[in-house]
């Protein structure tokens, strides 16, 4: 079945621009979500994008895309102790299957 | 606008009973909802996907007469743990998506922690 991997840990500096990575396995992979989870709370979809992009920007987030590697990234520019939080990767096949495949969560620590 | 609710937050439970969670999407209409179970420190597994006015399609694995999902409106999706055992004590959470053309939009609920005594 379809997986998804992200490193479990990152810890950056405030201030500092921060990469979470995420790797994934569906070759058919319509869509691509980073959703942020912070204690005790439910899931916050920040951005998500299209298997055909390369990249997409939003404010302080930067999303790219190697889709002949399978490689998603996640940028925050000038992070702040409030981006503190649990960072999922998530992909949509495109083989009907309409459900979300997360990964393990990617868990950033800003340091004041 | 997206904001999709859970209630209980909280549930404490004895073993043996029922537990009936609830998940609203609150200003928008939800042809599709999910429910996903996570545990500490682990990601969300998907539990069953739920579409109104029709039975809900689960995963492998999932006991559909433990975890009923009802889908009566297109605002609202409730799952009942039956029999609850301490085993089942996570955090539950529904998610809602929007119907086409913004059907890859995909909104989660704020969760509900069940611990079964």
């Amino acid at each position: 079945g379809e997986d998804v991997e992200q490193s479990l840990f990152l810890s950056v500096r405030e201030g500092d621009s921060s990469v979470i990575n995420c790797t994934y396995t569906d070759s058919s992979s319509t869509y691509l979500y980073w959703y942020k989870q912070e204690p005790g709370a439910g899931l916050q979809l920040l951005t998500y994008i299209f298997s055909n992009m390369d990249m997409k920007q939003d404010q302080r987030l930067t999303v790219l895309l190697n889709k002949k590697d399978k490689h998603l990234s996640l940028r925050i520019a000038d992070t702040q102790t409030g981006d503190s939080a649990i960072y999922f990767c998530a992909e949509k096949g495109g083989t009907g299957r309409r459900a979300l495949t997360f990964g393990s969560g990617t868990r950033l620590q800003v340091q004041p | 606008g997206a904001v999709v609710s859970q209630h209980p937050s909280w549930v404490i439970c004895k073993s043996g009973t029922s537990v009936k969670i609830e998940c609203r999407s609150l200003d928008f209409q939800a042809t599709t909802m999910f429910w996903y179970r996570q545990f500490p420190k682990q990601s969300l597994m998907l539990m069953a996907t739920s579409n109104e006015g029709s039975k809900a399609t689960y995963e492998q694995g999932v006991e559909k007469d433990k975890f009923l999902i009802n889908h009566a409106s297109l605002t609202l999706s409730t799952l009942t743990v039956t029999s609850a055992h301490p085993e089942d004590s996570s955090f539950y959470i529904c998610s809602a998506r929007y119907g086409f053309p913004r059907d890859n939009e995909q909104f989660f609920g704020p969760g509900t922690r069940l611990t079964v005594l």
